[in-house]
């Protein structure tokens, strides 16, 4: 079965330190991968997106992310964690069906950075 | 400003009783979706549909119907709503279905 897991219900930070939200994935053929955050009472929104190209994905509000093909991993990561980082991410992929294909989603990563 | 908006927000109703969550976006996306998120399950999608009169299902799509009569609107309706539908729903947008999506901001349903 195609899936994606984050394997870390929480991960905690402090200010300044870099961070990881780890996402692997099983799906066959070529997917389009993307991580979404959710702050409270909010819709997700979008960070970056892999489709194809240079592996390492430079996103919004400094994040980035590493596709790495053998591993089927995409972790998301930040140099330097600001308190305002906190919140939920999602990793998702889509998977190619027809011409469209439909969106699965990771279970999600709680990020809590203390200042 | 760019958005899919969502209502109603928040609905709390019984059993049976048939209700829509209306969903509206003004970015003339091609690709539109419905979400449903749950405690330690993340999201997982109702149905989507990737242009006017063409819809699919998700992963979860029993108990669902939605419709797709023009670009701008797609409604989903619960016909006969149970309990295990209690959840946070979440509306999406892209312009195309590989493309990033934009997010309503979520409607709670509780049916007790």
């Amino acid at each position: 079965a195609q899936s994606v897991a984050q394997p870390e219900d929480q991960v905690n930070v402090a200010e300044g330190n870099p961070l990881t939200v780890k996402c692997t994935y099983s799906v066959s053929g070529n997917p389009y991968l993307f991580w979404y955050v959710q702050y409270p009472n909010r819709g997700l929104q979008f960070l970056l997106k892999y489709i194809t190209g240079d592996n390492l994905v430079k996103g919004s509000y400094g994040f980035e992310a590493e596709f790495n093909k053998s591993q089927t991993s995409f972790h998301l990561k930040k140099p330097s964690a600001l308190v305002s980082d906190s919140a939920l991410y999602f990793c998702a992929v889509r998977v190619p069906r027809g011409s469209q294909g439909n969106l699965i989603f990771g279970k999600g990563t709680k990020l809590s950075v203390k200042p | 400003e760019a958005q899919v908006t969502q209502n109603p927000r928040y609905l709390i109703t019984v059993t049976g009783k048939k209700l829509t969550v209306t969903c509206s976006q003004n970015m003339n996306h091609e690709y539109m979706s419905w979400y449903r998120q749950d405690p330690g399950l993340g999201l997982r999608q109702i149905y989507y549909s990737m242009n006017v009169e063409v819809t699919d299902k998700g992963d979860v799509p029993e108990g669902y119907k939605v419709s797709r009569k023009e670009k701008r609107n797609f409604p989903l309706i619960l016909e006969s709503p149970s309990p295990n539908q209690t959840s946070l729903y979440f509306c999406a947008s892209s312009l195309f279905g590989n493309q990033p999506q934009h997010f309503g901001d979520g409607t709670r349903l509780s049916i007790l």
